[in-house]
This record gives structure tokens, sequence and C-alpha cells, in this order.
């Protein structure tokens, strides 16, 4: 049961442009929304999160925003840069309750910024 | 560099036999993850510990185990491999066990041939 859906395996953006990815998600009981990129040999590296509580959630050229009755997650990068060439995981807590803080990855979506 | 380590960082082994991955987590942090990708899938949650006790589950087989030790250095144990447990085996940390935020290591990659 995937609760944690990325169904675009690859994405290609130029560069400059702004790169969207996206992810779904099935259990409401969600509480915590993350973003992780890793780059080839070596392990994810927090990117940006959000609370279930918020809509959006700013850094720099990274922006994420939440549509909960959607179960929806995107993250968006503007202007996107050779460097952001990467794979892309979407993560979700389970809830801050004692055994449950895990957190469920999506599959992933590789993204090539083309210069 | 994330501040978590993983050894080895290749593990080549053969069906039936049983092999042991460590990590060391950031300084400070109590919490230790275990996470499995296997090719095309994404990160799998196996086991969490926190301060040395076992905190969550996930979808780990009878055939492996995990401890966390007093140093906070952890352990998983692989045993009677066989050829579907080749995968990418990541180790992450975090100063609490709620989940917010985890510093992965760079992995074991675990051939089984």
């Amino acid at each position: 049961d995937q609760q944690v859906k990325q169904n675009s395996p690859s994405l290609s953006v130029q560069e400059g442009r702004i790169s969207i990815l996206n992810c779904d998600y099935t259990n409401s009981m969600f509480d915590y929304f993350l973003w992780y990129k890793k780059y080839p040999a070596e392990g994810p590296t927090f990117l940006i999160s959000i609370s279930s509580i918020k809509d959006k959630n700013e850094d720099g050229r990274f922006t994420v925003f939440l549509n909960k009755s959607a179960k929806h997650l995107s993250l968006h990068i503007v202007p996107s840069q050779p460097g952001d060439s990467a794979v892309y995981f979407c993560a979700a807590r389970g809830g801050a309750n004692f055994g449950n803080e895990k957190l469920t990855f999506g599959t992933g979506t590789r993204l090539t910024i083309i210069p | 560099d994330s501040g978590v380590t993983q050894t080895p960082k290749h593990l080549i082994t053969a069906t039936g036999q049983r092999v042991t991955l460590r990590c060391s987590p950031r300084s400070g942090d109590l919490s230790v993850y275990w996470y499995q990708q296997s090719l095309d899938q994404g990160l799998q949650f196996l086991i969490q510990y926190y301060n040395g006790e076992e905190r969550a589950k996930g979808n780990i087989l009878e055939r492996f185990s995990a401890q966390q030790f007093p140093d906070l250095h952890s352990e998983l144990n692989l045993s009677s491999l066989e050829l579907g447990d080749s995968a990418l085996y990541f180790c992450a940390s975090s100063v609490g066990g709620s989940g917010e935020k985890l510093f992965f290591g760079s992995g074991t990659q675990l051939s089984v041939l």
C-alpha cells in the first residue's frame, strides 16, 4: 500500500524555468510533510518541510504547497539551476504520537535541468 | 557531510549468509532509523530506535534485526540472505524521535549473489 505517491518518475526542465514536482498521499493522519533531495552515491538531504496546519512554506528558490482537501503537495523550484538535477523524494510523517513518527517516502522523481 | 556514518559502503555476499551494517549517528542525535531502497522503489522504513529502545517498526523481515547500543551507534543484522535483499540500506538520525527532520548517511549497497 503506497501511501505516498510520486507519479512522475522523471521530469526535465529548462534552466531558469520553474520546476514543479508533485506528490499525492492517501493517509489523512499525516501531519508533517518533507521534501528530500538525493544526488548519486549520497544519502537524501533535507530540503524543505511543511506542517499540515499550513498551506505554503517558502525557502529561497524552493516553495512547498499543501492542499489537504486534495491530499496533494507540490514543490516549486524557481528559477531552476543545473545543480538542482537530482532525485526528489516526498515524505510524510504519520503523526507526533509515540511510535508513529516514522517518515513514509514516495518513490522519487528524477529532475533533470537542461542548460 | 550529514554527520551520519555508515559502514561498509559496499558489501557483496552470497545467499544464506549473514551480514551486519553499522551506523554512527550525528553527535547529539538520540534517534536512529533504518531504511531500505530497492531498485525503482522509494525508501522503505524498517525500524527506529530512540536512546537505545525500539520506537517504531516498519516492514522489517523476521530475518532482519537491529539494535542501538549505549554509545548510540546502531547495527542492522541481515541473516539467511536472499537475492531479493539486494538493496541500498540507509541509516538516518535525528535529535528527537519525532521524525521531523532526518539526516541520512550515504548508505550501504548490499549485493547478494
